[in-house]
């Protein structure tokens, strides 16, 4: 099975400041897809972004942007210009775009939000 | 109102019960899961679901069962609960007709805090 792996349990950022969360994986398929959940106090998990592998261009939604390095399997997530409401729990996760429908997640990275 | 619901949003029981924690959505998604998050594991998945006729064993099934009552419904049972299946639940739902880009995603309910004592 795919590992996915978060290495930083918590992260703080200063508000308005640029903050990078880590994640590995290990596959030895081609095709896939990764993603960043984000989970507020809520407990609701909120899609944050996505990223087709078969893609070189770095997944970019607004203040969040994605470093893709498929060679040495890295998927970090960037937020920029934070702000209180990104404080949440982010988990990391991959999909195989062949060999069934099953995700499998990181961990999770709790990032605390400083204003 | 939300696409994808869950029910109850809490539950406390005890060892030994029968319980099921139900999942609706109005998606329109064929397919359905159910993780546990536990502390420190991420989630896990459970059962999932491709149509109301094809059901398959997640990760750590082991304790559970499943019903799909209907395309827009997934339940899942504890037929006799212990406490190491306290967890939080999540019902999620996902759409392989879903344009390329956008069919891989899972949309996840509100989830389900669950206790056993």
């Amino acid at each position: 099975a795919q590992t996915v792996t978060q290495s930083q349990p918590e992260m703080s950022v200063q508000e308005a400041e640029t903050v990078t969360l880590s994640c590995t994986y290990d596959t030895s398929e081609s095709d896939y897809y990764l993603f960043w959940y984000k989970q507020p106090p809520s407990r609701q998990m909120i899609l944050v972004i996505r990223q087709e592998a078969y893609k070189q261009q770095n997944a970019t939604e607004n203040r969040f942007s994605v470093n893709f390095q498929k060679a040495a399997k890295s998927f970090s997530l960037k937020i920029s210009d934070s702000q209180l409401g990104d404080a949440a729990m982010y988990f990391c996760a991959y999909r195989s775009a062949s060999t069934g429908n099953q995700f499998y997640f990181g961990t999770g990275t709790s990032l605390t939000v400083i204003p | 109102d939300a696409d994808v619901t869950q029910t109850p949003r809490n539950r406390i029981t005890k060892t030994g019960k029968r319980i099921m924690l139900e999942c609706s959505q109005t998606k329109g998604h064929d397919r359905m899961y159910w993780y546990r998050q536990d502390p420190g594991l991420g989630l896990r998945l459970i059962y999932y679901s491709f149509d109301v006729k094809d059901i398959n064993k997640g990760e750590i099934s082991d304790g559970y069962s499943v019903s799909r009552q209907a395309q827009a419904k997934f339940s899942l049972s504890l037929e006799s609960a212990i406490p190491n299946q306290t967890a939080l639940y999540f019902c999620a739902t996902s759409d392989p007709r879903l344009r390329a880009g956008r069919q891989e995603t899972q949309y996840f309910g509100p989830g389900t805090r669950l206790l056993v004592l």
